[in-house]
């Protein structure tokens, strides 16, 4: 099946620091989305993006739907210990998909305080 | 809020058990989804159900079967459980009306096959 490519895997930061991380698709997708899955639990939607070149913001977390419509990228200022986690972008494709959503590796986030 | 529940968080089986996985919607939601997890894989379609008693595969069915006889409920069943089927896994769904819409997530089984 179809594979976002996110990078990257894995960050170590310390508290404080920005965080950037990014997706990479060969298709087009007309929805991108921003994930985080706390331990033990499920991906929690952070950001959905609806429009090429939509920039959008929720608190600390800053997100981008590239104007090529095949790559996204989420930023995250002045990181805190809560922020640790793993981050999962996810695109939708048009069409009838039945709400269907292709998802990226996950990046995992380890912040020291 | 959404409240996608699987009925359990933990789960040892042996290899050739026939495994169920449940799972619980309260939004009305046409569209369910099962997943699995793996370290470094993200999160892989199994199968996915658009209406009642209606089933798609997803990316790797293989192995996985599942029942969608109500419109709240969608199970993932492993027919022959083998070790590797151990993994977490994840329930959402979404809801058609909203095309746009989010799919929203259970916090996942966690199944070990021994």
């Amino acid at each position: 099946g179809q594979q976002l490519n996110q990078s990257p895997q894995s960050m170590f930061i310390q508290e404080g620091e920005d965080v950037s991380m990014n997706c990479t698709s060969s298709s087009i997708f007309n929805t991108w989305l921003w994930y985080k899955q706390d331990p033990g639990e499920g991906p929690v939607l952070l950001i959905a993006l609806y429009k090429a070149g939509e920039l959008t913001s929720n608190g600390r977390l800053t997100a981008q739907f590239g104007i090529t419509r095949k790559d996204s990228f989420l930023n995250i200022s002045a990181s805190i210990p809560s922020d640790v986690g793993i981050y999962f972008c996810a695109g939708r494709a048009g069409g009838t998909s039945y709400g269907k959503l292709t998802f990226g590796q996950g990046t995992i986030l380890t912040v020291h305080p | 809020d959404v409240k996608v529940t699987q009925s359990s968080r933990y789960l040892v089986k042996r290899t050739g058990e026939k495994v169920f996985l449940e799972c619980v919607q309260d939004m009305d939601h046409e569209n369910m989804f099962w997943y699995r997890q793996d370290p470094g894989l993200g999160l892989r379609l199994i199968y996915f159900s658009y209406d009642v008693k209606m089933k798609e595969k997803g990316d790797i069915p293989e192995g996985y079967s599942v029942s969608r006889e109500k419109k709240e409920r969608f199970s993932l069943i492993l027919e022959s459980a083998s070790t590797n089927q151990t993994s977490m896994y994840l329930c959402a769904s979404s809801s058609s009306l909203a095309e746009r819409g989010p799919q929203h997530f259970g916090d996942g089984t966690r199944l070990s096959i021994l």
